[in-house]
Formats: structure tokens, C-alpha cells, sequence
């Protein structure tokens, strides 16, 4: 069965802090994508990558970056957590065109406090 | 204008019954459209995709299509309590890769 992986379920983080929330996926599949969701605001778009080395910002990138030094592996960074990062993150791949849709993660909750 | 809409719900249906989900979209270009499932505490899951007009089952799922309207519908036959979560509707312009999600239904099947 074809697998998105995300490395926590759940994580609590303290303020200031850098955190690293990990995704791999083994379905060789060329795009990835990070989303946060929070409740009335849905999915909004972090950061995404379509190739190995190459990323592209989202709709609300401020105080995220992220790494995709393997095709399989697409990393995001908080380099400073803040209690407004509290959120559900997601991590998606998909194998491209936009056709067949996106394969989600289990989902990291991330708590800052 | 928002992208992708969805009424927000709670849209509550008794067991046995159809639930039908609606979603319009502004971008008369897209290309393909999905729905997806997800449960409380839980991530999405893609149940259907459609890319032409008209509709497209798959077990108890039907979803509709029509380009000239913009509107793109999920419906439930016999719909049972573990049909009871948030429906996203997202779409793909076609320009990229990048799916566009509305904020999602939530269903409710009442036993």
C-alpha cells in the first residue's frame, strides 16, 4: 500500500524553539506539499516542491522554509516556533499534472507553548 | 470571490437516506475536481475524482459535474453513520499541480 509518512503525531514545542517536521513518501511520486489546517480556515497552502532541490512558496510561508534534498523526503522548518504555529500540519505527494489528486500524511498536530 | 465554495454545514441526513454535497468553483479553466473525506482528527482522503461533464459512481458515491454552471456535487446513496465527517471539494485549475480545497461540508447521518 502506498504511504505518505510523517514523522510525529504529535509534537509539543516551546516557543523559540526550531522544529523539524518530516515527511517521506514511497510512492516516487515528483511533487510534495505541505498544508496547515486550522478549524473555519481549512487548508492553506505552506510551502510545496516539484523536484529534488527546488521549492516554491505557498500562500502563507512566513516563518516556515523547508528541504527537499531526496525526492522521497520533503522537510518543514519552524526556525523559531510561536504559539500562532499551533496547528494540524499536513504533508501530501502527487505524481503530477494535477490529475489524479494528492495522497495525504497521517498529519502532525503541533503544539507551541 | 472565493475559489472553491462550500457550504459550511452542519448538513444533517437520516441513515438510509441521500446526502448531496455541493461545491461551485471560479476558475472556469479547471480541469479536474475531487472530493475528499476526512474524519475528526484525521487527514483527507480522496474518495472520487471527475474530469468530464456529466457523472461519474462509484459504490454509493456519485459525483456530478457540470462545467458550464461551474458546480461539482457529491451524492451518498443510503448514507450510514460512517459517512459522518467533513467533505472537501478541491479542484485543479490546470495551470500546475496545485489543488485548490474549499473549507469542506460536515455531514452529519443521523441513526
Amino acid at each position: 500500500d502506498v504511504k505518505v509518512t510523517q514523522s510525529s503525531r504529535y509534537l509539543v514545542k516551546r516557543t523559540g524553539e526550531k522544529v523539524f517536521l518530516e515527511c517521506v513518501q514511497d510512492m516516487d511520486h515528483e511533487n510534495m506539499f505541505w498544508y496547515r489546517q486550522d478549524p473555519g480556515l481549512g487548508l492553506r497552502l505552506i510551502y510545496f516542491s516539484y523536484d529534488v532541490k527546488m521549492k516554491e512558496k505557498g500562500d502563507i510561508p512566513e516563518g516556515y522554509s523547508v528541504s527537499r534534498e531526496k525526492k522521497e523526503r520533503f522537510s518543514l522548518i519552524l526556525e523559531s516556533a510561536s504559539t500562532n504555529q499551533t496547528s494540524m500540519y499536513l504533508c501530501a505527494s502527487s505524481s503530477g499534472q494535477g490529475s489524479y489528486g494528492y495522497t495525504f500524511g497521517s498529519g502532525t498536530r503541533l503544539t507551541v507553548v | 470571490q472565493k475559489e472553491v465554495e462550500q457550504n459550511s454545514g452542519p448538513l444533517s441526513v437520516p441513515e438510509g437516506a441521500i446526502a448531496s454535497l455541493n461545491c461551485t468553483y471560479s476558475d472556469r479553466g479547471s480541469q479536474s475536481f475531487f472530493w475528499y473525506r476526512q474524519y475528526s482528527g484525521k487527514s483527507p482522503e480522496l474518495i472520487m475524482f471527475i474530469y468530464s461533464n456529466g457523472d461519474k459512481e462509484d459504490g454509493r458515491f456519485t459525483a456530478q459535474l457540470n462545467k458550464a454552471s461551474q458546480y461539482v456535487s457529491l451524492l451518498i446513496r443510503d448514507s450510514q453513520p460512517s459517512d459522518s465527517a467533513t467533505y472537501l471539494c478541491a479542484v485543479n485549475r490546470g495551470r500546475d499541480d496545485k489543488i485548490i480545497f474549499g473549507k469542506g461540508t460536515r455531514l452529519h447521518i443521523l441513526p
